[in-house]
C-alpha cells in the first residue's frame, strides 16, 4: 500500500495553472493514482487517473514521476469554480476500495 | 450531472430511528457504493454491491444495511440512529467490480436529533 500525502491547503490565482502534488513514496508497481475532487458538500468528482504515462483530458493533466513516488495533478487554467478538495487516491484497501486522505483544499481567488 | 441520483436530499430525524437512503447508479453501471461522510472528515466508504451481490464491506456498523434490487437501484438502511450518525451519505457507481472510476450522486444529508 501506499502512503499518502498532500498537501493540506493551497491557493492559486485564477487564470494561472493550478499544481496540485501528490506523494505516495510507497506505491505498489500497478497500483493507478486516482484524482477526485469535492465542490463543497457536492459529491466527489472523477477527474483523471494514470499509472506510470502522463495523462491529459479535459479536465486536467496528471504528471506521475519515472518512479512513481509522486503525481501532479494540473489545472491548467483554474476558474473560481475549481474551488474544492482535490484528492489523491493511490492507495486501495485488502478489499479493492479507495483510500480517502483529507485532500488538499485548493482555493482560487479572484 | 454525474448520473447517479439519490434521494431523499435532506432528511432530519430523531435518534433511535430507522430511515432508508435511496440511490439510482448511472445507466449501465453494476456496482453500487457506499460513503459516509461527517462533518469535516474524509469519505469513509461502508459496502459495495455488484449487480445485486454484496462485494466488500467496510467500516459499516451493524445496525447499518444495504441491499441492490434487481433493477439495480440500492437502498442503504440506517437503524437505531444516534447523534453520530449525522453526516453525508453518498452513493457512487461503477462500470464493474474493482473500477475505481466511480461516479457520485450528489448525497443525502442525515441530521439525527
Amino acid at each position: 500500500d501506499a502512503k499518502t500525502t498532500q498537501p493540506p491547503s493551497m491557493d492559486c490565482a485564477e487564470g494561472r495553472a493550478a499544481n496540485l502534488p501528490c506523494n505516495h513514496s510507497t506505491i505498489s508497481g500497478n497500483e493507478y493514482v486516482y484524482w477526485y475532487r469535492q465542490i463543497h458538500s457536492q459529491g466527489p468528482q472523477y477527474i483523471i487517473h494514470g499509472l506510470k504515462n502522463n495523462e491529459t483530458n479535459e479536465m486536467a493533466s496528471l504528471i506521475i514521476t519515472e518512479d512513481r513516488k509522486s503525481s501532479t495533478l494540473i489545472l491548467p487554467h483554474a476558474t473560481l469554480r475549481d474551488t474544492a478538495v482535490y484528492y489523491c487516491t493511490p492507495e486501495i484497501d485488502s478489499n479493492y476500495q479507495l483510500i480517502w486522505g483529507a485532500g488538499t483544499k485548493l482555493i482560487i481567488k479572484p | 450531472d454525474s448520473g447517479v441520483t439519490q434521494t431523499p436530499k435532506h432528511l432530519i430525524t430523531a435518534t433511535g430511528q430507522r430511515v432508508t437512503l435511496r440511490c439510482s447508479p448511472r445507466s449501465g453501471d453494476l456496482s453500487v457504493y457506499w460513503y459516509q461522510q461527517s462533518l469535516d472528515q474524509g469519505l469513509q466508504f461502508l459496502i459495495q454491491y455488484y449487480n445485486g451481490e454484496e462485494r466488500a464491506k467496510g467500516n459499516i456498523l451493524e445496525r447499518f444495511s444495504a441491499q441492490q434490487f434487481p433493477d439495480l437501484h440500492s437502498e442503504l438502511n440506517l437503524s437505531s440512529l444516534e447523534l453520530g450518525d449525522s453526516a453525508l451519505y453518498f452513493c457512487a457507481s461503477s462500470v464493474d467490480t474493482r473500477q475505481r472510476e466511480q461516479y457520485f450522486g450528489p448525497g443525502t444529508r442525515l441530521t439525527v436529533t
